[in-house]
């Protein structure tokens, strides 16, 4: 079982269109974070969020921290083919006993923008 | 200033056999972070090193070890290696330890191959 529910998996949409994409958690993250990868490379991170209701703009992409620190949303406005990529959440936790901070990443979720 | 470099891009080994694999950071960083990424369990949390320390470590049987050196440069070293474990193997390294705490910077990942 994930720690990190993505949702959707797979979305396959056309230039021009709205998408979201979810990320939930039942636990409680310090911090959350959007990465983007695509074929051949690393994750590049997008964004970090630390405070709950905590809403961030990149350009087309909006990014929103829950209430609770345990959801996030990524919404993408009139998606380019540029968007296509694999876009993973990542929550920040406390681990031995405070002692450190892991990262625990969601499963992703594959985006197509068809032109 | 450079990327993250990981060396070999691509491996194919044998059941059996063991692997090590290097990373260099961006020049500064001191924190290095390993993962492993499959299509059926995503991007899963290796270990973090940082000034030659490990610092946390994922759930990962002991095959699969680490060290960092003093000029931050990090090698793992999965030994006996198993079908399982064809993954693309990550390396990000970060400015300050403890993950999420900073930007992390991935490299373009080891592809290994096990037959």
């Amino acid at each position: 079982t994930q720690l990190l529910e993505q949702s959707p998996q797979f979305l396959s949409i056309q230039e021009g269109e709205n998408l979201t994409v979810y990320c939930n958690s039942s636990s409680v993250f310090s911090s959350l974070q959007w990465y983007r990868q695509e074929p051949g490379e690393g994750p590049v991170l997008l964004v970090t969020v630390v405070t709950g209701g905590e809403v961030k703009k990149l350009k087309r992409l909006t990014f929103q921290f829950g209430d609770a620190r345990k959801d996030s949303s990524l919404h993408i406005t009139a998606a380019q083919t540029g968007d296509t990529g694999l876009y993973l959440c990542a929550g920040a936790l406390w681990v031995s006993s405070g002692s450190a901070r892991q990262l625990t990443f969601g499963s992703g979720t594959q985006l197509t923008v068809l032109p | 200033k450079a990327g993250v470099t990981q060396t070999p891009r691509y491996l194919i080994k044998t059941r059996g056999q063991q692997v090590t694999l290097s990373c260099s950071p961006i020049s500064g960083h001191r924190s290095v972070s390993w993962y492993q990424q499959t299509p059926g369990q995503g991007l899963q949390f290796l270990f973090e090193y940082f000034s030659e320390t490990q610092r946390n470590k994922g759930n990962f049987p002991g095959r699969f070890s680490g060290r960092q050196f003093s000029n931050s440069r990090s090698e793992m070293n999965v030994s006996t290696l198993e079908l399982g474990d064809s993954a693309l193997y990550l390396c990000a390294s970060s400015f300050t330890a403890g993950q999420g705490a900073s930007e992390q910077y991935f490299g373009p990942g080891t592809r290994l191959t096990v037959t």
